[in-house]
């Protein structure tokens, strides 16, 4: 079946502006996570959803960033008011469950780049 | 604080030579160790999976070994190609009882490029 996708591939935004980054997991994935992967940085966990458990937002850097998961599938996460550290690529993956086992393995989309001038 | 180390952080060879990549971390309670292949514009994709038990694992020409003692794995590639110029990241994962359980460390990664 398809992997994840996430839309737009390129985003370019003012300084100020709020942006919305779209996922849309593997069909039957109820775990749902993001990234941010700035410029020679490792991976940075963001979010994470599980079905319909409160969401660990323990990642997210300000509050000025939010995500939602709407009917358990696509995934819109959110930057308002937008600043220049907020440039990177923003990854989403999902997984067929939650936990440390192999058997959660984490599939990524190819994500969107984020560009705040 | 749960921290994943890679080194070199780039690295350049002939096509056809052998690499060793290295990863030491510090994830407590260790759960599994991954290796991923990030191609340049796209996310990454997994290689090989390790749980504690495990010391070596192989796929294709990459051979990921596993020291849970010393909290070490390499990835080593043998005869390279081209197409293994790529970013390869080292995650590793807590396991249950520790409040990082699930979750997934990442390394900076070591680019590798192969020239011709």
């Amino acid at each position: 079946g398809a992997g994840v996708s996430q839309s737009p591939s390129n985003k370019v935004t003012e300084k100020g502006k709020d942006v919305e980054l779209r996922c849309d997991p593997i069909s039957g994935h109820t775990a749902l996570y993001w990234y941010r992967q700035s410029l020679g940085q490792g991976l940075e966990f963001l979010i994470y959803f599980q079905g319909n458990s409160a969401p660990d937002k323990s990642g997210l850097p300000s509050d000025r960033f939010s995500a939602e998961r709407t009917g358990g599938s696509v995934s819109t996460l959110t930057i308002q008011r937008t600043q220049q550290e907020d440039s990177a690529v923003y990854l989403c993956a999902s997984s067929l469950g939650w936990g440390a086992s192999s058997s959660y393995e984490q599939y990524f989309g190819p994500g969107t780049r984020l560009t705040v001038t | 604080k749960n921290q994943v180390e890679q080194s070199p952080q780039s690295l350049i060879i002939l096509e056809g030579k052998n690499c060793t990549l290295q990863c030491n971390y510090t994830v407590s309670p260790f759960s599994n160790l991954r290796w991923y292949k990030q191609d340049t514009g796209r996310g990454p994709v997994s290689l090989t999976i390790m749980t504690f038990s495990e010391n070596t694992k192989s796929n294709g020409r990459y051979t990921a070994t596993l020291d849970a003692d010393t909290k070490q794995s390499s990835l080593h590639i043998t005869a390279s190609q081209l197409s293994d110029s790529a970013s390869y990241i080292c995650v590793v994962s807590a396991s249950a009882g520790g409040t990082s359980y699930g979750k997934l460390t990442f390394g900076q990664g070591t680019i590798l490029t192969v020239h011709p």
